[in-house]
């Protein structure tokens, strides 16, 4: 079956590094893959998407990878905030389907 | 902005109830979803809807069933609520495109729901 995988023990950095999420995913082809935010007690929010035939996509101080040999993607945060401190979802998607399949997440605390 | 009305924030229930969970959308999408968020198990899609009276299961349908009367209300129903359905439920909407994978969904801030 389809498999995400996002590491699942929580990232903490120092206000001003760089942060790294990764997320792995088994058994699928996505043709695209999109990142989410999620705060406490709020939904997610759509940040970033990056299909597969893109290697790279920046926003701002975001920047997400596509590798579809090893089937992963990486989610940088540059110069990173407080503020950004929060959980973040990967969801790989595969062809037209409206559907997401949704990793568990992995919480970010970044120290002042 | 895009917004997704959840009815309730919190909401307590006992177990043989039969609950009604309200997600209404201001943005005209075609798309719906119902999502429960568990700890250690992320987000779950129960059921989606892309059209009015359409509805299609999503990996934990069981439990459950769904309303789409009108394009912009999605309802999620627990026939009899039972203690193991005690979750965040979150519903989402998205755009409907020809190419469909490429539109985000726009989620509210979820009902915290107690089956006791």
């Amino acid at each position: 079956s389809q498999k995400i995988e996002q590491n699942s023990e929580a990232l903490n950095i120092q206000e001003g590094k760089t942060a790294t999420l990764t997320c792995n995913y088994t058994n699928y082809s996505p043709a695209y893959l999109q990142w989410y935010r999620q705060d406490p007690g709020r939904g997610p929010v759509f940040l970033l998407l990056i299909r597969e035939n893109e290697k790279e996509k920046r926003k701002e101080r975001l920047k997400v990878t596509f590798d579809t040999t090893l089937k992963q993607s990486l989610f940088h945060i540059t110069a990173s905030q407080p503020a950004d401190s929060a959980t973040y979802l990967c969801a790989p998607r595969s062809g037209n389907t409206g559907k997401l399949i949704f990793g568990q997440g992995t919480t970010l605390q970044v120290k002042p | 902005d895009v917004k997704v009305t959840q009815s309730s924030r919190y909401l307590v229930k006992r177990t043989g109830e039969k609950v009604f969970l309200e997600c209404v959308q201001d943005m005209d999408h075609e798309n719906m979803f119902w999502y429960r968020q568990d700890p250690g198990l992320g987000l779950r899609l129960i059921y989606f809807s892309y059209d009015v009276k359409m509805k299609e299961k999503g990996d934990i349908p069981e439990g459950y069933s769904v309303s789409r009367e009108k394009k912009e209300r999605f309802s999620l129903i627990l026939e009899s609520a039972s203690t193991n359905q005690t979750s965040m439920y979150l519903c989402a909407s998205s755009f409907r495109s020809l190419r469909q994978a490429n539109q985000p969904q726009h989620f509210g801030d979820g009902t915290r729901l107690s089956i006791l």
